[in-house]
């Protein structure tokens, strides 16, 4: 079992609708991420959140608001989506950013569809 | 410019036989790590082995190992005895060192490589 835990698993939202994206980690990492990977394409890193503050935002449009609320949690806030916003949302967390190299371990993902 | 190079979009292997994927990376760092992951269907990703810039020796974690030639800049994944169980995508992905010398939280993936198994 992955001990990061992503939910929902699955999501079916509007163009209009408000949802959030939640991730939990309980493993002492420092660092967390969320990546958006399309279908037969690898993961894109959207965000990146090293001691609870944002550190990386690889220009992702507004509709995508990051929450990292303590060093367990990790929030995506989604708002007036697009059908190509679909895709698998994954989130992944680390060990200090500044030890080098450490692994990402990734959760299951959550399934987004965009009606 | 791709980092990060998996030239194989599918391979076939036939179980308990093993496999090689390649993987080839880009970069002027002397100092990064190189990771291969598993993608199953079910969307998780695994991660399965890391090879430091700076390690003499190639990684080993059970099956398998990261066949690593620093020269050529690759970093190859080799899968011994192959199972059912590991067919799936296999993604190489690299982490560089920042300008102050420690890790980036820039995880960059290779474009991946499906593995089947046949029984």
């Amino acid at each position: 079992d992955t001990e990061v835990t992503q939910t929902p698993k699955h999501l079916v939202m509007g163009m209009t609708n408000k949802k959030s994206l939640k991730c939990e980690q309980h493993m002492g990492h420092r660092a967390m991420y969320w990546y958006k990977q399309k279908a037969k394409k690898p993961p894109e890193l959207m965000f990146v959140y090293s001691y609870e503050k944002l550190s990386i935002n690889e220009s992702v449009p507004s509709r995508f608001s990051p929450e990292c609320p303590n060093s367990s949690l990790l929030n995506l806030h989604l708002h007036a989506l697009q059908p190509e916003d679909s895709a698998l949302y994954l989130c992944a967390s680390s060990h200090d950013p500044t030890v080098r190299f450490p692994p990402l371990h990734f959760g299951n993902g959550t399934r987004l569809t965009v009606t | 410019a791709q980092k990060i190079t998996q030239t194989q979009p599918g391979m076939f292997v036939q179980e308990k036989e093993a496999v090689t994927l390649d993987c080839t990376y880009d970069t002027s760092d002397p100092s990064y790590g190189l990771f291969w992951y598993k993608q199953p269907s079910s969307g998780e990703m695994i991660f399965l082995i890391y090879q430091g810039s700076y390690d003499q020796q190639n990684a080993t974690e059970g099956r398998y190992s990261l066949n690593f030639q620093k020269a050529r800049k690759s970093a190859n994944l080799v899968i011994s005895a192959s199972q059912l169980g590991d067919s799936a995508m296999y993604f190489c992905a690299m982490r560089e060192a920042d300008s102050d010398g420690g890790a980036t939280n820039k995880l960059i993936f290779g474009t991946g490589t499906l593995l089947a198994v046949q029984p």
